[in-house]
């Protein structure tokens, strides 16, 4: 079955720098690769996806990067703020045929001011 | 995409006995999964969930402890059976209709004394 590995557990950053997280994955079969930002006591929230058929995917200050010949793919955060700071997961699947969301340790990212 | 409404949110149990969470979607969706989050871990998949079939647990997860029901495509139950103080922890539920992506539930978060 697939295997999500996610580095670092922990990120420390400064207000305004960047973030990058790395996730890497063992099916082949995987074809869809969301990122979740999980805040203490809540359900996951999915912040940005990006499916095998394309290289890389913007949604303002979020990025996510995928290179499916080496298997893995990587969530790049911009001009990060304090409210950024929350545990963010990764996560592999063939969404095609609906098989389980199969995620990655998470990553604790703190961003300070 | 679908909304995936969950209870109970937080129950308190006594050790030994058993409860039971309902994940009522407001849409179709072909495949739901049942997720364990321990504190301060990722989620872990217990098991997949088809509508008219049993269940397929992962490792580690078993039908007598963890029985599932899916009688249509818009509700599933999960139980957690004979509870011990290492079954406290989240459970969340998921759903996917494939083309839609993956929605979640909002958690029942488990205390067992």
């Amino acid at each position: 079955g697939e295997n999500v590995e996610q580095h670092p557990s922990t990120l420390s950053v400064q207000e305004g720098d960047s973030a990058v997280i790395k996730c890497t994955y063992s099916d082949s079969a995987s074809n869809y690769f969301p990122w979740y930002k999980q805040e203490l006591g809540k359900r996951p929230q999915l912040i940005i996806d990006i499916r095998s058929n394309v290289g890389e995917k913007k949604d303002q200050r979020i990025a996510v990067t995928l290179n499916k010949t080496a298997k893995h793919f990587s969530l790049h955060i911009t001009e990060t703020q304090p409210e950024d700071s929350a545990v963010y997961f990764c996560a592999a699947s063939n969404g095609q045929a609906g098989t389980a969301l199969i995620f990655g340790k998470g990553t604790t990212l703190s961003v300070s001011s | 995409s679908a909304v995936i409404s969950q209870k109970p949110s937080r129950d308190i149990c006594q050790r030994g006995t058993s409860l039971t969470i309902q994940c009522q979607v407001d849409s179709q969706v072909t495949m739901m999964f049942w997720y364990r989050q321990q504190p301060g871990q990722s989620l872990t998949l217990i098991a997949t969930a088809n509508q008219g079939s049993e269940a397929t647990y992962e490792s580690g997860f078993v039908i007598d402890k963890f029985p599932i029901s899916r009688p249509n495509l818009t509700f599933s139950t999960l139980t957690v059976s004979n509870m011990s103080p290492e079954d406290s922890s989240i459970y969340l539920c998921s759903g996917t209709g494939t083309a839609e992506g993956y929605t979640f539930g909002s958690g029942t978060r488990l205390t067992v004394v």
